[in-house]
């Protein structure tokens, strides 16, 4: 595998589902970065981990819970969302999340329903 | 606050040539992106332009106006692989990305 990898590509659930989203980086990189993308809006940075830390939760809501065990992979735990929380989850990662030209690589993407 | 203006859509023809504008105002500038994303894939890094001036890389180039606020990513030649959203992203004093919504770009034969 190379580059940046999600699972799963799409998910739908209810609003009383637990799933988790899964990412996981080949680039040997130190930051990893949640993104929500809803049609015709900007991308929404979600969280930023730089060396498994935590460094920016943007006003995120409880319901999403995001997990860094390590600086290869990061998960976002989601648990009662609300429809209009459907959108396209981007994970991406990049050599570390401080200094100028810190070019970010972006995995495909998890299409998420929620019902 | 912070905000990143770009056109939600353009149409041009194959073989011509684009110029996909982007105004900014961030909180400090730690340089402009821009991202091409075709539709249901993944983001992908263009170019980067933090100095004003021109950077050409191929068929396409970036431009950077620090003092006006405005950048400017240049298409020339255009193939129908090109259709693809164009993202605009300024990192601000945090080396945040501040993202503009995206220039859906319609090529047509």
């Amino acid at each position: 595998e190379t580059g940046v990898t999600q699972t799963p590509r799409h998910l739908v659930m209810g609003m009383t589902n637990k799933k988790s989203l899964k990412c996981e980086q080949h680039l040997g990189h130190n930051a990893m970065y949640w993104y929500k993308q809803s049609a015709k809006k900007p991308l929404e940075l979600m969280f930023v981990y730089n060396f498994k830390e935590q460094t920016e939760n943007n006003s995120v809501p409880s319901r999403f819970s995001p997990e860094c065990p390590n600086s290869s992979h990061l998960f976002l735990h989601l648990h009662t969302l609300q429809p209009e929380d459907s959108a396209l989850y981007l994970c991406a990662s990049s050599q570390e999340a401080q200094g100028g030209y810190n070019e970010q690589f972006f995995g495909p993407g998890t299409r998420l329903t929620v019902l | 606050g912070q905000n990143i203006d770009q056109p939600t859509e353009m149409t041009a023809t194959e073989g011509a040539i684009v110029q996909i504008n982007c105004t900014y105002q961030t909180s400090g500038f730690n340089g402009l992106f821009w991202y091409q994303q075709h539709a249901g894939e993944a983001p992908t890094f263009l170019s980067y332009n933090v100095l004003d001036g021109l950077e050409e890389k191929g068929r396409f180039s970036s431009f950077l106006s620090r003092s006006k606020g405005y950048s400017y990513l240049l298409l020339k030649e255009l193939q129908m692989k090109d259709s693809a959203s164009y993202l605009c992203a300024a990192m601000d004093s945090n080396y945040q990305l501040i993202w503009g919504a995206g220039t859906k770009l319609i090529i047509k034969p």
